[in-house]
């Protein structure tokens, strides 16, 4: 079975554009995350989806929005970047249900440099 | 809020030798705790999981035991390999209807053969 895909694996952008990151997740799973990793750090968590609903939102700007799709793919966007959002960008995917606790499943990453 | 705080890096043992990696946590409530490991260049893999108090993760000969009265969860392997060399994030969630992933600063291990 295919893991996490994440796409595209590598951008570069300058400051002051957009960005669109695109998550696949595991089949069946309805549960979708996103973090930032900076080099050096923990990942943090930037948002979570389950059934197409914001489940939560971690500490980062308006800048950064997503949503998730009827086949339970994701999108995160970042407008206005800045040099600070150079990052590793994971998505993570769960089989959890409101009633359980599953652990997350990551892709391999995007790797996004702003020059 | 909660928090996780694991020992700095980095590491170095040779081959054979035994690993501990320490990691502490801070939440409300009975979080999960859960072990990741970061090869180079790629995500996060689940190495093991504890769900409840005296719970023991295992997984390619690591484990980790949930502590809830030190408020706990140390990484031990009893003889380390060359391909363990990795980046390892201690990480917990919580109960109820968050289940993000809060995550400890992570250990670069290195081993020597």
């Amino acid at each position: 079975d295919a893991g996490v895909t994440q796409s595209p694996t590598h951008l570069i952008k300058t400051r002051g554009q957009q960005v669109t990151l695109r998550c696949s997740p595991i089949s069946g799973h309805k549960s979708v995350s996103w973090y930032q990793q900076v080099l050096g750090q923990g990942p943090q968590f930037i948002f979570q989806y389950y059934e197409k609903e914001e489940r939560g939102r971690g500490n980062f700007p308006d800048r950064f929005s997503a949503r998730q799709f009827p086949n339970y793919s994701s999108e995160l966007n970042v407008n206005a970047l800045l040099l600070g959002d150079s990052a590793l960008y994971l998505c993570a995917s769960s089989s959890e249900t409101v009633y359980s606790n599953q652990p997350q499943h990551f892709g391999d990453g995007t790797r996004l440099s702003i020059l | 809020g909660n928090s996780v705080t694991q020992m700095e890096g980095p590491v170095t043992l040779s081959e054979e030798a035994f690993l501990t990696i320490n990691c502490t946590y801070t939440a409300t409530g009975y979080p999960s705790l859960f072990w990741y490991v970061q090869y180079p260049g790629e995500g996060l893999q689940l190495l093991l999981k504890a769900t409840k108090a005296d719970d023991k993760g295992s997984n390619k000969g690591f484990e980790a035991t949930y502590r809830k009265e030190t408020t706990s969860f140390h990484l031990e392997k009893g003889s380390v390999q060359v391909s363990d060399s990795a980046v390892y994030f201690c990480a917990l969630s919580g109960r109820g209807s968050n289940y993000k992933l809060t995550f400890g600063k992570g250990t670069l291990l290195t081993v020597n053969p």
